[in-house]
């Protein structure tokens, strides 16, 4: 069976500053999805980056970013320039490709921004 | 924008009652979702749909039905509620047979059996 860690329940970040958040995930296919989300406070879950297995190329989008190791089966996200309102529970989240498309998650990570 | 709505943000219940969740989406997606969020656990899928009258047993579907008669709407039902069932509903949606589409979410529903 598929399952995604994240090992971190909590991690804190000061404004400004850079904050890598870890997720593993133990798979045996070969072609799969690997998704961060985004829960802020008593609001609705978003998507933040997604990335393809297929792919080599680490995902970004403006201030998040990846870095996807494959073989070693970690999905990390950076956030760069970190602010207030990415303060937030995050889900590390996995699925494969085709099919009914369930999502595997995380248990989630809360992240304090200080200002 | 892609609108999941759930039918209520906050529910109190009691023991053995019936409870019904409702998600409406505008989207016109085939897939729906029922998730499960408790502190420490993450999300646990209960049950999704990928068309209309079509249902799949998730993580943890025991103690939980769904109904799905339109496209647009999918039912959560809870057939006799228990205290172990209060927890955060959250309802999704997206486009089928695409893995690479994420599933858009609603505000949640939190419930509370007493």
């Amino acid at each position: 069976a598929q399952t995604v860690t994240q090992s971190q329940p909590e991690m804190s970040v000061q404004e400004a500053e850079t904050v890598t958040l870890s997720c593993t995930y133990d798979t045996s296919e070969s072609d799969y999805y690997l998704f961060w989300y985004k829960q802020p406070p008593s609001r609705q879950m978003i998507l933040v980056i997604r990335q393809e297995a297929y792919k080599q190329q680490n995902a970004t989008e403006n201030r998040f970013s990846v870095n996807f190791q494959k073989a070693a089966k970690s999905f990390s996200l950076k956030i760069s320039d970190s602010q207030l309102g990415d303060a937030a529970m995050y889900f590390c989240a996995y699925t494969t490709q085709g099919g009914s498309e369930k999502l595997v998650f995380g248990k989630g990570m809360k992240l304090t921004v200080n200002p | 924008d892609v609108k999941v709505t759930q039918s209520s943000r906050y529910l109190v219940k009691r023991t053995g009652e019936k409870v019904f969740l409702e998600c409406v989406q505008d989207m016109d997606h085939e897939n729906m979702f029922w998730y499960r969020q408790d502190p420490g656990l993450g999300l646990r899928l209960i049950y999704f749909s990928y068309d209309v009258k079509m249902k799949e047993k998730g993580d943890i579907p025991e103690g939980y039905s769904v109904s799905r008669e339109k496209k647009e709407r999918f039912s959560l039902i809870l057939e006799s509620a228990s205290t172990n069932q209060t927890s955060m509903y959250l309802c999704a949606s997206s486009f089928n047979w695409a893995a690479n589409q994420p599933q858009h979410f609603g505000d949640g529903t939190r419930l509370s059996i007493l």
